[in-house]
């Protein structure tokens, strides 16, 4: 079982829609969790952080179950700029820094 | 200009051959990463180093090895680069402690003939 799961898409989406996002991860003991936003063919970027009690950034919620070992954002009102992939991202125990990726869902909002 | 840079952005190589791949930060970041990335893939971690002095395998070492030059520069090292190491390569920095979000390079697509 890979340690993060994301259906890998593609969400294919009209302007001003909601789409969430699922993703799982196997270790019950991780840390931090967080989304990531990639364009084709670009670098990673920080979307941001999910918190235990959901979090919210203007379009964008993220939330967190622990018990579940679930993590879910959701995107409302939909802009064709969130076409991009989004990387469901899981710090293990003892950290350190380390990273672990989700293979990504990809966004496709069309007009 | 970018925090982080990395060089070259593309390269096509042959088996068997040996190349470099280099990244610099002026983020003043002690912690750097090395991940390659693969089509229906996570990133996956590579090698990292949490100061000048500190080297760690990470998930996927094999055929790879780094060098911490300075505080700054990290680089990736392909000893007798195979087909299968074609991939897209990421450098990443993190200020380390507790701030775990990491700054990641354009990336080194790179082509293993």
């Amino acid at each position: 079982r890979k340690e993060v799961e994301q259906d890998p898409g593609p969400f294919n989406v009209p302007e001003g829609a909601t789409v969430a996002f699922n993703c799982t991860y196997s270790n019950s003991a991780s840390q931090s969790f967080f989304w990531y936003r990639q364009d084709c063919r670009k670098e990673p970027k920080l979307l941001m952080s999910v918190y235990s009690s959901g979090n919210e950034d203007g379009r964008f919620t993220a939330q967190l179950n622990r018990a579940s070992q679930y993590i879910s954002l959701l995107i409302r009102d939909s802009k064709l700029s969130d076409s991009a992939t989004y990387l469901c991202v899981v710090s293990p125990p003892g950290g350190y820094n380390k990273l672990i990726f989700g293979a990504g869902t990809r966004l496709a909002v069309h007009p | 200009d970018a925090d982080v840079t990395q060089t070259p952005r593309n390269r096509i190589t042959k088996t068997g051959k040996r190349i470099m791949l280099e990244c610099s930060q002026t983020k003043g970041h002690d912690r750097m990463y090395w991940y390659r990335q693969d089509p229906g893939l996570g990133l996956r971690l590579i090698y990292y180093s949490f100061d000048v002095k500190d080297i760690n395998k990470g998930e996927i070492s094999d055929g790879y090895s780094v060098s911490r030059q300075a505080q700054a520069k990290f680089s990736l090292s392909l000893e007798s680069a195979i087909p299968n190491q074609t991939a897209l390569y990421f450098c990443a920095t993190s200020p380390g402690g507790t701030a775990e979000t990491q700054y990641f390079g354009p990336g080194t697509r790179l082509l293993v003939l």
